[in-house]
């Protein structure tokens, strides 16, 4: 079994459409962080969280919520879909020591239409 | 402000060939720096990566890269490329105790028959 595992691993849905991804992981971190994908642009971070009270935005953080609902799941939010979020989503973990590495999801790919 | 970037979006290699993928960074102190690999429709996968002590860093499939403060630089290097390394490279930036990772743009490599 993976590390880290997101669901749906692809989504087609509307604009206007709330839609949730979900990612869990059997590392037994303390961190978790969801990144989306765009061409040229490398990964951006929507959100982290350091454990299941502490939940913080990232850099682009507009038009996303997240919920830590234990210390294993993870899930993205977008309330109300639109085009410009359609993208390549990773959710990853890592150890609390700094600059431990990172695991990643196999991500979901996301398509508002 | 804290960056990465790498200068070459797409790399052409023929199979046996060397190969170096460039990174330079932009960081105050000493950085955490990793350099992951994305196969296609996969997750990112952990190379290798450097804090401190010897220079020349070793990873995985026979990569490894070259810290070079002087330069703030971290190039990757592999010195006989396979079919199967063609996948998107990142160079990636930690830089503090947050875990939060800035990414370079991210090359893709193709490899030539």
């Amino acid at each position: 079994d993976a590390d880290v595992t997101q669901t749906p691993r692809n989504r087609i849905t509307k604009t206007g459409k709330r839609i949730m991804l979900e990612c869990s992981q059997t590392k037994g971190h303390d961190r978790m962080y969801w990144y989306r994908q765009d061409p040229g642009l490398g990964l951006r971070l929507i959100y982290y969280s350091f454990d299941v009270k502490d939940i913080n935005k990232g850099e682009i953080s507009d038009g996303y919520s997240v919920s830590r609902q234990a210390q294993a799941k993870f899930s993205l939010s977008l309330e109300s879909a639109i085009p410009n979020q359609t993208a390549l989503y990773f959710c990853a973990t890592s150890d609390s020591d700094w600059g431990t590495e990172a695991f990643f999801g196999q991500g979901t790919r996301l398509t508002v239409v | 402000a804290q960056s990465v970037t790498q200068p070459d979006i797409h790399i052409t290699v023929s199979e046996g060939a060397s190969l170096e993928l460039r990174c330079n960074y932009s960081y105050g102190a000493t950085p955490y720096l990793f350099w992951y690999v994305q196969s296609p429709g996969q997750g990112l996968q952990l190379l290798l990566k450097y804090f401190s002590g010897d220079t020349l860093v070793q990873g995985i499939k026979g990569f490894e890269a070259e810290f070079k403060r002087s330069q703030s630089s971290f190039n990757l290097r592999k010195p006989s490329v396979h079919w199967s390394d063609a996948a998107e490279y990142f160079c990636i930036l930690s830089f503090s105790n947050t875990g939060k990772l800035i990414f370079g743009q991210g090359t893709t490599l193709q490899v030539k028959p």
